[in-house]
């Protein structure tokens, strides 16, 4: 799976838009990038994914540039429970001795104030 | 509701006292899947499924054991626990040909 690199931490404002990046300069073809999220303890949480094209579901948009090397993670009204560790995992789809097995990095903290 | 469930949520033990985490999921999905998490190291795989009587190492299998009987169930068995065992579990599934992975709640168990 192609690495990715994403910021520590990020803040955001109630009410407005959080921007998480993710770069992924190494990805092939043929994966896909996939945000997931962790609140405190809990179990990570799907949020959504994406080859090429935009995607948007009811909980956020996935922003994929153009030559796939990076990517954004939108959540259009922040609230205080979007606080989380937000991961973005690249991967294959199905598929390989390497399906099913997730990898998070580090991820990016974000903290939504009041 | 689909929903992974484990059981139990907490639980305290003693060195070398066997245990099992259950695991049930009820979204008929093929894939099962357990993982730690420990402070620094992320989510590491311990074992998976990919469907009923087939299961695989993931990348931190030593000291653990499971089974998968049923499609629903993925029971993860320590048989000998160990202080270095003390960790947050999660088990996941997901249905076949993608990586959407629906998690359970955790299992916080420590060995003493």
């Amino acid at each position: 799976d192609a690495k990715t690199t994403q910021p520590t931490s990020m803040d955001c404002a109630e009410g407005r838009a959080a921007n998480l990046p993710c770069n992924h300069s190494t990805i092939s073809g043929n994966e896909y990038v996939y945000w997931y999220r962790q609140i405190h303890s809990q179990g990570p949480q799907y949020i959504i994914h994406g080859l090429k094209n935009n995607e948007t579901n009811e909980m956020a948009s996935l922003i994929i540039t153009e030559d796939r090397k990076s990517s954004t993670l939108i959540l259009p009204h922040a609230t205080l429970r979007d606080t989380a560790v937000y991961y973005c995992i690249v991967r294959l789809n199905a598929g390989g001795t390497s399906y099913g097995k997730l990898t998070f990095g580090q991820g990016t903290i974000l903290t939504v104030h009041p | 509701e689909a929903q992974v469930t484990q059981n139990p949520r907490y639980l305290i033990t003693v060195t070398g006292k066997k245990l099992t985490v259950t695991c049930s999921q009820n979204m008929n999905h093929e894939y099962m899947s357990w993982y730690r998490q420990d402070p620094g190291l992320g989510l590491r795989q311990i074992y998976y499924s990919m469907n009923v009587e087939v299961t695989d190492k993931g990348d931190v299998p030593e000291g653990y054991k499971v089974s998968r009987k049923e499609k629903r169930n993925f029971p993860l068995i320590l048989e000998s626990p160990s202080p270095n065992q003390t960790s947050l579990y999660f088990c996941a599934s997901s249905p076949p040909f993608e990586d959407t992975q629906y998690f359970g709640p955790g299992t916080r168990l420590t060995v003493l």
